[in-house]
């Protein structure tokens, strides 16, 4: 296994365009995160899988973000109706269960996001 | 909420330069701490943790001492290396009785270390 894998690394699109992700964990991790990270920042959370169920999301989720994890493997996120705002890098993690804290996070590389 | 403050960027020190970079944290409870490095095109990568008060972790000739008393987990190395040229972030989890569901993460540092 060779670690976290996020699909595009790159994406360009127009405003109002919808957009949409891809990560693969680590085969048998059964958490996984998405954060969004802008320029000159850190990563902020915006959701947390733990299989296929969503537990947590974040307020920085709006309604035009949403994720999925079906069957509990690869995740989507997707944007609609983009906006500017919305350029960042994308970041998605994962862990096995019963780790403690972050010490067992698995980044990917991330994919960047650039709204015209 | 829980936060994470980091001293601000960009560094630029010399090949072998002692380095530190402050961190200090505002949670509740008895969070863990983490250092994560960034290199240019790659995932962050977790470069040392401290879980409990009065922990030293260390990596790579990188230490940070968890301090409760003063909030603080500073980043040190002796001498640097070209190599460890990147961006680090310090990072928190708050306690809990399961596994954390978050990282909260400070705005990073940039280094950058001249031959």
């Amino acid at each position: 296994d060779t670690g976290v894998s996020q699909n595009p690394r790159h994406k360009i699109t127009k405003r109002g365009q919808n957009v949409t992700f891809r990560c693969d964990p680590i085969s048998e991790h059964n958490r996984l995160y998405w954060y969004r990270q802008t320029l000159g920042q850190g990563p902020e959370f915006l959701t947390y899988f733990q299989n296929e169920a969503q537990l947590e999301k974040s307020r920085l989720l709006s309604d035009r973000f949403s994720a999925e994890r079906p069957k509990g493997s690869f995740s989507t996120l997707e944007i609609q109706r983009t906006e500017q705002g919305d350029s960042a890098m994308y970041l998605c993690a994962s862990s096995p269960t019963g780790t403690s804290g972050g010490a067992d996070w698995f980044f990917g590389p991330g994919t960047r996001l650039t709204v015209l | 909420g829980d936060s994470v403050t980091q001293m601000e960027g960009p560094v630029t020190l010399s090949e072998e330069a002692f380095l530190t970079i402050n961190c200090t944290y505002t949670a509740t409870g008895y969070p863990s701490l983490f250092w994560y490095v960034q290199y240019p095109g790659e995932g962050l990568q977790l470069l040392l943790k401290a879980t409990k008060a009065d922990d030293k972790g260390s990596n790579k000739g990188f230490e940070a001492t968890y301090r409760k008393e003063t909030t603080s987990f500073h980043l040190e190395k002796g001498s640097v290396q070209v190599s460890d040229s990147a961006v680090y972030f310090c990072a928190l989890t708050p306690f809990s009785s399961g596994s954390a569901r978050q990282l909260t993460f400070g705005s990073g540092t940039q280094l950058t270390v001249l031959p």
